[in-house]
């Protein structure tokens, strides 16, 4: 049974790009939702996904939009990079609001 | 606001001894707190997950408590190894939907 997967591992980009972080959730679990980390900061949440709809968002701009597939795939995607969207980027899915489970992120540095 | 605040910020003890991290909180409604360790660039795992009612939860070495009366909880750790050496993160859920509010960890090194 696979965990929470996420792709890229790593990621790097330039100012003003876009760009796509992808997401498999757990065996059974139907709930994703996305965070940011800092380096040296606990993760601050960015939305939440569920029956592919943003269910919950937290305090991020429109640049950060999200997508849930039929299969409870998700996507994030960030548009315009800034400097300040260098992070790992954490997925975590659930079922039904139970208990959360992380993928192992991905890195990315917009330079 | 909701919020969670840990200390220390970080600590060095040698292998073999024990140690306690604090979380205060100030989350509301509250769900449930959990414990989560973090290797450094990796995803936090689950050590312990604890509702209202529960006072205290082991996970092996791990051992975390709850006053929901204080709004406190503490995470001890006996008998250290250097593969402990990781970031705690003290986790609050205030809703049903899993709305999590992350403390900024305590970072642990454990010295040989």
């Amino acid at each position: 049974d696979a965990g929470v997967t996420q792709s890229p591992t790593h990621l790097i980009k330039t100012r003003g790009q876009q760009v796509t972080l992808r997401c498999s959730p757990k065996s059974g679990h139907d709930t994703v939702s996305w965070y940011q980390q800092a380096l040296g900061q606990g993760p601050q949440f960015i939305f939440q996904y569920y029956e592919e709809e943003e269910r919950q968002r937290g305090n991020f701009p429109d640049r950060f939009s999200g997508h849930q597939f039929p299969n409870y795939s998700s996507e994030l995607n960030v548009n315009a990079l800034l400097l300040g969207d260098s992070a790992l980027y954490l997925c975590a899915s659930s079922l039904a609001g139970g208990n959360e489970f992380f993928g192992p992120g991905t890195r990315l540095t917009v330079l | 606001k909701n919020q969670v605040e840990q200390s220390p910020q970080s600590l060095i003890i040698l292998e073999g001894k024990n140690c306690t991290l604090q979380c205060n909180y100030t989350v509301s409604p509250f769900s449930n707190l959990r414990w989560y360790k973090q290797d450094t660039g990796r995803g936090p795992v689950s050590l312990t997950i604890m509702t209202f009612s529960e006072n205290t939860k082991s996970n092996g070495r791990y051992t975390a408590t709850l006053d929901a009366d204080t709004k406190q909880s503490s995470l001890h750790i006996t008998a250290s190894q250097l593969s402990d050496s990781a970031s705690y993160i003290c986790v609050v859920s205030d809703s049903g939907y899993s709305t999590l509010t992350f403390g900024k960890g305590t970072m642990l090194l454990v010295s040989p």
